[in-house]
């Protein structure tokens, strides 16, 4: 069984650019949720999305917005790039939320120069 | 909201030798403490869960061990094999749901 797959594995963009990242959950895997990595903060909820619809939100500015696909394919996008957006970017799936086993991928290693 | 603390920051043992991570946890109303690895370059791999109905669960070398009332759970790993060094994670559930709340996460390192 195939696992998470997230794409790109790497990024490097500038300041005020745009950024979309892609996440193939598991297959059957319903939920999708994205996480921000970095040295200093940690890992840190972005949001979750469960058939398409948004259930959950963390603390991040509205820049950071993201959407499902009927087939549970999840992107998310940054908008207007900031240096302190440079992080690692990872996707997990599981059948139906955060109260299971979820599944995370290797991430997105982005880096805004 | 939620705030999970993880101690210690880093540890090393000795091959052979046990390693204990403790992690507390502020909402009573969390009910879901999973335990991840994180390899380099790789993304965070679950090894073991624990539900609030049960107090210890084991899987081979590692356990995990759960008091709820004293709000604080621990992974110990026993008979640590270099292959155990790592940064490990632990997490609980949102009382909404839908998101872990994560740790700051242990650096493990096994010396052989």
């Amino acid at each position: 069984k195939a696992g998470v797959t997230q794409t790109p594995r790497y990024l490097i963009k500038t300041r005020g650019q745009q950024v979309t990242l892609s996440c193939s959950p598991i297959s059957g895997h319903r939920s999708v949720s994205w996480y921000q990595q970095t040295p200093g903060q940690g890992l840190q909820f972005l949001f979750e999305y469960f058939s398409e619809t948004q259930r959950n939100k963390g603390n991040f500015p509205g820049r950071f917005s993201g959407r499902q696909f009927s087939n549970s394919r999840s992107e998310m996008n940054v908008s207007t790039l900031e240096l302190g957006d440079s992080a690692l970017y990872l996707c997990a799936s599981s059948f139906e939320g955060a109260n299971e086993k979820l599944f995370f991928g290797s991430g997105t290693q982005l880096s805004v120069l | 909201g939620e705030n999970v603390e993880q101690h210690p920051s880093t540890l090393s043992v000795q091959e052979g030798d046990s390693a204990v991570i403790k992690c507390t946890y502020s909402d009573s109303a969390s009910n879901y403490f999973p335990w991840y690895k994180q390899e380099l370059g790789k993304g965070p791999q679950l090894i073991i869960d624990i539900r609030s109905n049960v107090g210890e669960k084991k899987d081979q070398r590692i356990a995990v061990t759960l008091n709820k009332t004293a709000k604080h759970f621990s992974l110990h790993i026993t008979e640590t094999q270099p292959e155990d060094s790592a940064v490990y994670f632990c997490a609980a559930n949102h009382w909404r749901g839908n998101k872990l709340v994560f740790g700051a996460g242990t650096i493990l390192r096994v010396k052989s």
